[in-house]
């Protein structure tokens, strides 16, 4: 069974900041959490990934429960071209675990 | 562009026969990890080599095989092919197989079997 469960889809306005959670409560303490998000039929494409404190890049932010249970993706100003299935994944400490779910399908609405 | 070269980038074939995709990872990276997606389907884990050796095995069928060769480029063969292995197959690569490192995907193989 994956690690890490989302919601099956979300919706979010143009130029809302779009939060997509996911729920990891059995990773290990030095498992980090990825996120890629896959447009259409592309390649997945990194976003970003933590382990306990909150991360931020040009592309999102990424706030890690202090408990690491769950963390949520930030996307801060979502636009159309961020319709896309996002990814959460805990791959292990030796990246043995490369499994993804089925994601959540974020569709950013004009 | 991810730096990661999957070839060919589509390929039509009947069944029952054989067919091998290639990988070429960014240059550095000694993880290969290779995936299959089937139409509106999730990312299907296949397997993963670090450094010319098998680390992970996920769902691949028995006529499927792959490796990863010195130069760290990486063959997908599949064999005796059947209508459902149609599908996109992605190859990805990491730098090595620790977990602070983000993995980057190639733009897929699209296999049709017809």
């Amino acid at each position: 069974d994956a690690k890490t469960t989302q919601p099956p889809s979300m919706d979010c306005a143009e130029g809302r900041a779009a939060n997509l959670p996911c729920n990891h409560s059995t990773i290990s303490g030095n498992e980090y959490v990825y996120w890629y998000r896959q447009i259409h039929s592309q390649g997945p494409q990194y976003i970003i990934h933590g382990l306990k404190n909150n991360e931020t890049n040009e592309m999102a932010s990424l706030i890690i429960t202090e408990d690491r249970k769950s963390s949520t993706l930030i996307l801060p100003h979502a636009t159309l071209r961020d319709t896309a299935v996002y990814y959460c994944i805990a791959p292990g400490y030796n990246n043995n675990d490369m499994r993804f779910g089925a994601g959540t399908r974020l569709t950013v609405k004009p | 562009d991810s730096g990661v070269t999957q070839t060919p980038k589509h390929l039509i074939t009947a069944t029952g026969q054989r067919v091998t995709l290639r990988c070429s990872p960014r240059s550095g990276d000694l993880s290969v990890y290779w995936y299959q997606q089937s139409l509106d389907q999730g990312l299907q884990f296949l397997i993963q080599y670090y450094n010319g050796e098998e680390r992970a095995k996920g769902n691949i069928l028995e006529r499927f095989s792959a490796q990863q060769f010195p130069d760290l480029h990486s063959e997908l063969n599949l064999s005796s092919l059947e209508l459902g292995d149609s599908a996109l197959y992605f190859c990805a690569s990491s730098v090595h197989g620790a977990g602070n490192t983000e993995a980057f995907f190639g733009q897929g193989t699209r296999l049709t079997v017809v």
